[in-house]
């Protein structure tokens, strides 16, 4: 099983505030998807980052890819009542079919 | 250009009964995948189907559920005389090769076992 944690399990904000989401895991990745998931939906994909270090922005939101592609963080910037949800990471392994989810962070942005 | 349609958006079913779940994949999309989602255990793989074809259903219990993507028609998840631990979100992607970068979910069936 690679196991991905993330933190914080839980988190809520004040409107504007900036706020930096963790995937961690001791499993190599190929890619790793960052996913937001509203309440009675399914995952949205946000990104994909695949190459170590690298490093993606999405409007406010900026994604990482750690350098040994074991790790990534999403980092909002000015946080707004919109972004609140479920953000999912997910990393595809080297080798088989499926994607391992992270357990997610429950993100409130209180306006 | 519909996405991912999953029907129906919820089922209710009593123990002993069946439930099916149908996905119906993006257009030019032939490869499908189940996961299902538990409020403290996050997304878990169940099955990758390509038409007529199960690549990988190791994430599958190996008793009463079972899943098929037929060449005409959606995917079928099937799970017979369901239990009050069946009760869950079931998610449904589609790709059009295997998935590398990420994936297109449908909205979920949420089952409730009564």
């Amino acid at each position: 099983t690679q196991l991905l944690e993330q933190s914080p399990q839980f988190l809520s904000i004040q409107e504007g505030e900036n706020l930096t989401v963790y995937c961690n895991s001791s499993s190599v990745f190929s890619s790793l998807q960052w996913y937001r998931q509203e309440p009675g939906e399914g995952p949205v994909l946000l990104v994909t980052v695949v190459t170590g270090g690298e490093v993606k922005k999405l409007k406010r939101l900026t994604f990482q890819f750690g350098d040994a592609r074991k790790d990534s963080s999403l980092h909002i910037t000015a946080a707004q009542p919109g972004d609140t949800g479920l953000y999912l990471c997910a990393g595809a392994p080297n080798t088989g079919n499926q994607f391992y989810f992270g357990t997610g962070t429950s993100l409130t942005v209180i306006p | 250009n519909a996405g991912v349609m999953q029907n129906p958006r919820h089922l209710v079913r009593r123990r002993g009964q069946e439930a099916r779940l149908r996905c119906s994949p993006m257009k030019g999309h032939s490869h499908v995948y189940w996961y299902r989602q538990l409020p403290e255990e996050g997304l878990k793989f169940m099955v990758y189907l390509q038409k007529e074809n199960i690549i990988d259903e190791s994430g599958m219990p190996k008793e009463r559920f079972s899943a098929e993507f037929p060449k005409e028609g959606p995917s079928i998840l099937r799970i017979q005389q369901v239990v009050r631990g069946d009760s869950a979100a079931y998610f449904c992607a589609s790709s059009p090769a295997r998935a590398n970068y990420g994936y297109t979910f449908g909205s979920g069936t949420r089952l409730t076992v009564v």
